[in-house]
């Protein structure tokens, strides 16, 4: 399978602290993005970070990207609520984006 | 929002009719994209399209075909519907905004039972 893997499968953290996401990809890549979902809805695009960027920020969001490793990280901080969803990880390949199986992630009141 | 639209939203079936899902969008993109999520599979490509009757398999295409007669429209049809076609099928456009980021429509649950 060309997807990336995302770890952990599921995440339960307690309001107001940290969430980090981890994704991990097989082959080389130009960018990498992240999306999240609620439940029964679509995808929602986050972020993209290129390949020749390290960290990108977008509000409490901050991506990290280590080509060496082929790996990405997702954190959320001051996590809320609403952060609870499923995120996903995604690599460009020709017109085409690869999908992680995603992270679960739950925010406990 | 992207102006993606999908139709039906929810359709129960049996096994062996045919189904036809249909996308529609309102921005005249040129890509669009079909996939299905299942559990523990996450978003797999079904098929894509990248113009006026120019499409593409992904990674799980067998048991389903695809049109795209204009640009506002892609159609995803099961010529005879199984069980293991179960699933929330989502279709996409391209934004290509620096990075083909992908726009979501809200989805189709396909029971075929």
């Amino acid at each position: 399978s060309q997807q990336g893997e995302e770890d952990p499968q599921a995440l339960s953290i307690q309001e107001g602290e940290n969430a980090t996401m981890n994704c991990s990809y097989k082959t080389s890549i130009n960018n990498l993005q992240w999306y999240r979902q609620n439940s029964g809805r679509g995808l929602v695009h986050l972020i993209l970070i290129r390949s020749n960027e390290r960290e990108k920020h977008s509000g409490r969001l901050r991506v990290t990207l280590d080509t060496s490793k082929k790996s990405s990280s997702l954190l959320i901080t001051a996590s809320r609520a609403a952060d609870t969803a499923s995120y996903f990880c995604a690599q460009n390949r020709d017109d085409k984006i690869i999908f992680g199986k995603g992270t679960r992630l739950h925010i406990l009141p | 929002d992207a102006g993606i639209t999908q139709s039906p939203r929810h359709k129960v079936t049996e096994t062996g009719t045919p189904v036809t899902l249909r996308c529609h969008q309102t921005e005249n993109h040129r890509y669009m994209y079909w996939y299905r999520q299942d559990p523990g599979h996450g978003l797999r490509l079904i098929h894509y399209s990248y113009g006026v009757k120019d499409t593409d398999k992904g990674e799980v295409s067998d048991g389903y075909s695809v049109s795209r007669s204009k640009t506002e429209d892609f159609l995803l049809t099961l010529e005879s519907a199984t069980s293991s076609q179960t699933s929330v099928y989502f279709c996409a456009i391209n934004r290509l905004a620096g990075g083909y980021e992908q726009f979501f429509g809200p989805g189709t649950r396909l029971t075929v039972l």
